[in-house]
């Protein structure tokens, strides 16, 4: 069985500090890692992709991969009220068709 | 641009009704297209995935079924539906064109389905 593990929080931040959301998986094969943000009652929005190890920016948001082991990340500075919903992180494992596997997700809060 | 719908934003359904859910989307041709169900406070569980029309390939057992009669819609359904039915379903999509994996998936706005 292939997964995607999540902190499901709640994650608390004080406005203007950084958020950082964590998520490791299971399919060592997996080539794709997506973060979605999700606020209650709507659907998942994509922020942010990444496919090779290391950091990838952009905006505020700066998503890291470290492939062995097996771990993404994303990065929310200057965290604003605004940011606060929850967080999905997603891989494509291994097989074709883009099939998506999702983690549960964490619950972000950022209060002023 | 693409574009994703999904109708009815909402529905309230007794047990042992039927159900059919309905996505389409535009500005693109050849998606691949995807069902996911979300229980309350859990994450997104994969149903059904099409890479064209009349393929449908099918995750998890259950009483739902899927069709894709034209190249941009997708239909979700049931014969009878269960109170375990109820969640918020979704429609997603991404680019064709063979198995490549480097291509996101994009979301339609739901349907939250209760079932009583």
């Amino acid at each position: 069985q292939k997964e995607v593990e999540q902190n499901s929080g709640p994650l608390s931040v004080p406005e203007g500090a950084i958020a950082s959301l964590n998520c490791t998986y299971s399919d060592r094969g997996s080539q794709s890692f997506f973060w979605y943000r999700q606020y209650s009652g709507k659907s998942p929005e994509l922020i942010m992709f990444i496919y090779s190890n290391g950091d990838k920016e952009d905006g505020r948001f700066t998503a890291q991969l470290n492939k062995a082991s097996q771990y993404v990340s994303l990065l929310i500075r200057d965290s604003q009220p605004s940011d606060s919903a929850t967080y999905l992180c997603a891989v494509i494992i291994s097989g074709g068709y883009n099939k998506l596997i999702f983690g549960a997700g964490t619950r972000l809060a950022v209060h002023p | 641009s693409q574009t994703i719908h999904q109708w009815p934003a909402t529905l309230v359904q007794p047990v042992g009704s039927p159900l059919s859910l309905e996505c389409t989307v535009e500005g693109t041709s050849n998606p691949n297209l995807y069902w996911y169900r979300q229980a309350a406070g859990r994450g997104l569980q994969l149903l059904f995935y099409s890479v064209g029309i009349g393929q449908i390939s099918s995750e998890v057992p259950q009483n739902l079924s899927a069709s894709r009669p034209q190249d941009r819609q997708f239909i979700l359904s049931s014969k009878k539906l269960l109170l375990s039915d109820s969640g918020f379903y979704l429609c997603a999509w991404t680019p064709g064109q063979g198995a490549r994996g480097y291509n996101e998936q994009f979301f339609g706005p739901g349907t939250r389905l209760t079932v009583l």
